[in-house]
């Protein structure tokens, strides 16, 4: 079945350092691909997303790139701070059917 | 209640038991969704609804049992579990992703479920 890879599974990086998280996608289809964190004890929150028409997309902190040809895209994260530790999910997919990777514990170090 | 609820927050059960979980959004959103949530595994999503009619079933054993009401509600029926399908289970809303747009979902608090 389709299946979505996501590494690593864990991340530890120093406060004020750069973060980058990686997936795979199989489904060729997939047209929307959104990034959630998931802060311990709580529900997983949009962070950002992006489209098959976009090859890369910024919101202050956060960045997302995708390459459809390689079906890979990645979440980066600059200037990592404290409230950044969490578990980030990425996912593929469209119309309703989202396949979810495994999530990725970020540690920011002191 | 702003966003997406669920009760209870925690439910335990035994094997023979039949108990169900509730989400309700207050977003008018319509499209609904069921996820199965495990340590260190993906989000496997269960059941979607959108306007009512579900329209994704992945495959989830029969002892889980969905209903949508209306486009404000979402029930999950459960009976006869498993030990292992003890998990956090999260509900979500959005839009309604029909012509093959897909839209935020936004997640409920979950339903940290344990069956004995």
């Amino acid at each position: 079945g389709e299946n979505v890879e996501q590494h690593p599974s864990t991340l530890s990086v120093q406060e004020g350092d750069s973060a980058v998280i990686k997936c795979t996608y199989s489904d060729s289809a997939s047209n929307y691909f959104p990034w959630y964190k998931q802060e311990l004890g709580k529900r997983p929150q949009l962070i950002i997303d992006i489209r098959s028409n976009v090859g890369e997309k910024k919101d202050q902190r956060i960045a997302v790139t995708l390459n459809k040809t390689a079906k890979h895209f990645s979440l980066h994260i600059t200037e990592t701070q404290p409230e950044d530790s969490a578990v980030y999910f990425c996912a593929a997919g469209g119309n309703y059917q989202l396949i979810w990777g495994a999530g990725t514990k970020l540690i920011i170090k002191p | 209640e702003t966003g997406v609820t669920q009760t209870p927050r925690h439910l335990v059960m035994g094997m023979t038991n039949k108990k169900s979980l509730k989400c309700e959004q207050h977003l008018g959103h319509n499209a609904m969704y069921w996820y199965k949530q495990s340590a260190k595994k993906p989000l496997e999503l269960m059941f979607v609804y959108s306007l009512e009619e579900r329209v994704e079933n992945n495959s989830v054993p029969s002892r889980f049992s969905p209903e949508c009401p209306n486009s404000s509600h979402l029930f999950l029926h459960l009976h006869t579990l498993q030990p292992e399908d003890s998990a956090l289970y999260l509900c979500a809303s959005s839009q309604d992703g029909r012509g093959g747009a897909t839209y935020e979902q936004y997640f409920g608090p979950g339903t940290r479920l344990t069956v004995t």
